[in-house]
């Protein structure tokens, strides 16, 4: 299987500050990487797809970029609906896994 | 817009079969380019990709699981549905249906959740 890992597992960060989550494949996924954010006691939501791609009605201030095996997630200006816990998935082959996840906190 | 909703019970007995069945409704699960599949999350963790199917009734299941796993589909009912056999206190979790969208530009992005249900494993 594909390991998937997040740096850092958890994050403090201000409104209005610029964010960067890294995922780090263990082998080469090319840009088969997707991005999804999860509020707690909700289901995880499409955010980017293959690496750079913004899923629909997604702002504008999140975006993905990276290939190969290293892939980040940035939100440009953070706003307090961004709160949550952040997943990558690789879906270059089964089984599809995904990361440990990233928990962005309030600072 | 698609919409997922799981349904079954919510207590399992250890050593028996958990049954949760997925209903979609705004769109038709006999559309190409989308596998229907299932998701957990045990209480504070991560995913974990169960499975999926395709409409023709393909399947693809994760390894750590693929001797207790049965995915089907019922596409007169827009439905598809999960069996997870001999289970154990390790397999409560809240369990998600998702469409796997592998049209458009997309390659297995899971884009559309259930709200997903919690199965707990108990006596």
């Amino acid at each position: 299987d594909i390991q998937m890992t997040h740096s850092p597992s958890s994050l403090s960060a201000s409104v209005g500050d610029r964010v960067t989550i890294t995922c780090r494949a263990s082998q080469s996924i090319l840009t088969s990487l997707n991005w999804y954010q999860q509020k707690p006691g909700r289901a995880p939501k499409l955010l980017i797809y293959t690496a750079s791609s913004l899923q629909s009605g997604v702002p504008s201030r999140f975006s993905g970029s990276g290939s190969g095996t290293d892939f980040t997630l940035t939100i440009s200006s953070l706003q307090p609906d961004d709160f949550a816990t952040y997943y990558c998935q690789q879906s270059y082959s089964t089984p599809y896994t995904f990361g440990q996840g990233t928990k962005l906190e309030i600072k | 817009q698609v919409q997922l909703q799981e349904s079954g019970p919510g207590l399992v007995k250890p050593s028996q079969t958990l049954s949760l069945t997925c209903t979609v409704s705004g769109g038709s699960i006999s559309s190409g380019g989308y596998y229907w599949s299932w998701i957990r999350q045990h209480p504070g963790k991560g995913l974990e990709w169960i499975g999926y199917i395709y409409y023709s009734g393909s399947t693809y299941y994760n390894p750590s699981l693929k001797s207790r796993v049965i995915i089907s589909v019922d596409r007169s009912k827009n439905q598809f549905s999960l069996k997870l056999s001999s289970v154990t206190a390790a397999d409560t979790a809240m369990y998600y249906c998702v469409r796997d969208n592998d049209s458009s530009g997309y390659y297995h992005a899971f884009d559309s959740w259930g709200q997903g249900t919690l199965v707990t494993v108990s006596s």
